[in-house]
């Protein structure tokens, strides 16, 4: 079945130590999104791909990077984690086509720890 | 700009009743999405519902149906026969006509009584 596949589902990292977070899809969809969701609360776009090119959400921090070497696959990059960043991220794509509904698909999402 | 609006934090219901989860958003445009994602507790992110702003026509998908009121700007998501598994987070999303990334409400979480 065609999916959105996060790895890992759970990651601990240190305060501080870098963390990369991983996405990949096999629905061959052009967009790809990162979210940040914290407890109950909605999900907060950070950033996202459309193809190659790369949008940045204005307020995204600094500390929140991204990569997509390919229409596969995308990476969540944390330099410098603090406790704020605990949080579950979400991975979700979608078509990228304007005028239809263009659901998005999600993935299981990674829970991220700082210590 | 655009802003969905969830007024219910919390709701509960009995099992094998009808439970409506309210969902009002704000726009000026006249062509736009509106979905349903369901969160269960620690489990992903699954759509339930959505409905295309120039139909008139209320989406329905089994025992989950909206009632669409394009006038008032209302989305409300009508669950019949609530069932265990139905226990989530629900959150109402909008997508412009022009754009493809969503706009979400807060979150309602549903609680389901045995």
């Amino acid at each position: 079945d065609a999916m959105v596949i996060q790895n890992p589902r759970y990651q601990v990292t240190q305060f501080g130590k870098p963390v990369t977070l991983s996405c990949s899809q096999t629905l061959n969809h052009n967009v790809m999104y990162w979210y940040q969701q914290k407890s109950s609360q909605a999900p907060k776009l950070l950033f996202h791909y459309y193809d190659k090119d790369f949008n940045n959400e204005a307020d995204t921090p600094d500390n929140f990077q991204s990569r997509r070497p390919n229409t596969s696959f995308c990476f969540l990059d944390i330099r410098s984690p603090g406790l704020g960043d605990a949080a579950m991220y979400l991975c979700a794509t979608s078509r990228g086509r304007r005028g239809s509904t263009d659901t998005q698909y999600f993935g299981p999402g990674t829970r991220l720890t700082v210590l | 700009a655009q802003t969905v609006t969830q007024s219910q934090p919390e709701m509960s219901v009995q099992e094998a009743e009808t439970v409506t989860l309210s969902c009002t958003y704000d726009t000026s445009e006249s062509d736009y999405y509106l979905f349903w994602y369901k969160q269960p507790p620690s489990r992903q992110m699954i759509l339930v519902i959505r409905q295309e702003a120039y139909k008139q026509q209320n989406a329905t998908e089994n025992r989950f149906s909206v009632n669409f009121q394009k006038a008032a700007k209302s989305f409300s998501l009508k669950i019949s026969d609530s069932q265990l598994g139905d226990a989530a987070m629900y959150f109402c999303a909008y997508k412009r006509d022009s754009n493809y990334q969503l706009i979400w409400g807060a979150g309602t979480k549903l609680i389901i009584k045995p």
